[in-house]
């Protein structure tokens, strides 16, 4: 078990590119989560899925953001045009199912749109 | 809505002091909730996972308690030590609706000085 892994872990962006995110969850976890932290708050849900299927999206989630989980296994977080407010740490988790399933987090990916 | 509030917002303390930090929410009808760990950059670490139905969960040097009814956790820390300086940060689960997703406090920042 080598835990969540993201890549990349920083990246650095003009305003208007598009960047990808990735996170490779737990193996046998069917749960994979986004959550975004900015400095000085806690991590805001953006959106879930159970295997393959995007179950929920926030309302933080512009139409701008893009998520994906082909297969059910690995997940990409994808932002179209960055704005400067899209700085912050991406946060993916993963857990097992739900109920009383703990959610296991990766270190995060820092972007830093000038 | 689900508002999760943390308090203090930062703690300093001398070496094997024991501490408290405060959790409060909103909406009592939550399924579970985590106290996680941040250290400055990095994601986080799941320290202990309480269920509503539980009072309390120890995990080594820390106790986590929950009272469900009046919306309020502590994270207990005995005698601190510098390697628990990081950010501490609750989450609740709600048990309805909301799949798994996780509301966050905005957390305490912990330093233990030697």
């Amino acid at each position: 078990d080598t835990g969540v892994s993201q890549d990349p872990r920083h990246k650095i962006t003009k305003r208007g590119q598009n960047v990808t995110f990735r996170c490779d969850p737990i193996s046998e976890h069917n749960r994979l989560y986004w959550y975004r932290q900015t400095l000085g708050q806690g991590p805001e849900f953006l959106t879930y899925f159970q295997n393959e299927a995007q179950l929920e999206k926030s309302r933080l989630l512009s139409d701008r953001f893009s998520a994906e989980r082909p297969k059910g296994s690995f997940s990409t977080l994808e932002i179209q045009r960055t704005e400067q407010g899209d700085s912050a740490m991406y946060l993916c988790a993963s857990s097992l199912g739900q109920g009383l399933y703990e959610q296991y987090f990766g270190p995060g990916t820092r972007l830093t749109v000038t | 809505k689900q508002e999760v509030t943390q308090i203090p917002a930062a703690l300093s303390v001398p070496e094997g002091e024991n501490l408290v930090l405060n959790c409060s929410f909103t909406d009592s009808a939550i399924y579970n909730l985590q106290w996680f760990r941040q250290d400055p950059g990095k994601g986080l670490t799941s320290l202990l996972l309480i269920q509503s139905s539980q009072r309390e969960q120890t995990s080594g040097r820390l106790n986590a308690s929950l009272d469900k009814s009046s919306g309020r956790s502590t994270l207990y820390i005995a005698a601190s030590q510098p390697g628990d300086s990081a950010t501490y940060l609750c989450a609740v689960r709600p048990s309805t609706g909301g799949g798994n997703k996780l509301t966050f406090g905005t957390g305490t920042q912990l330093k233990v000085e030697l």
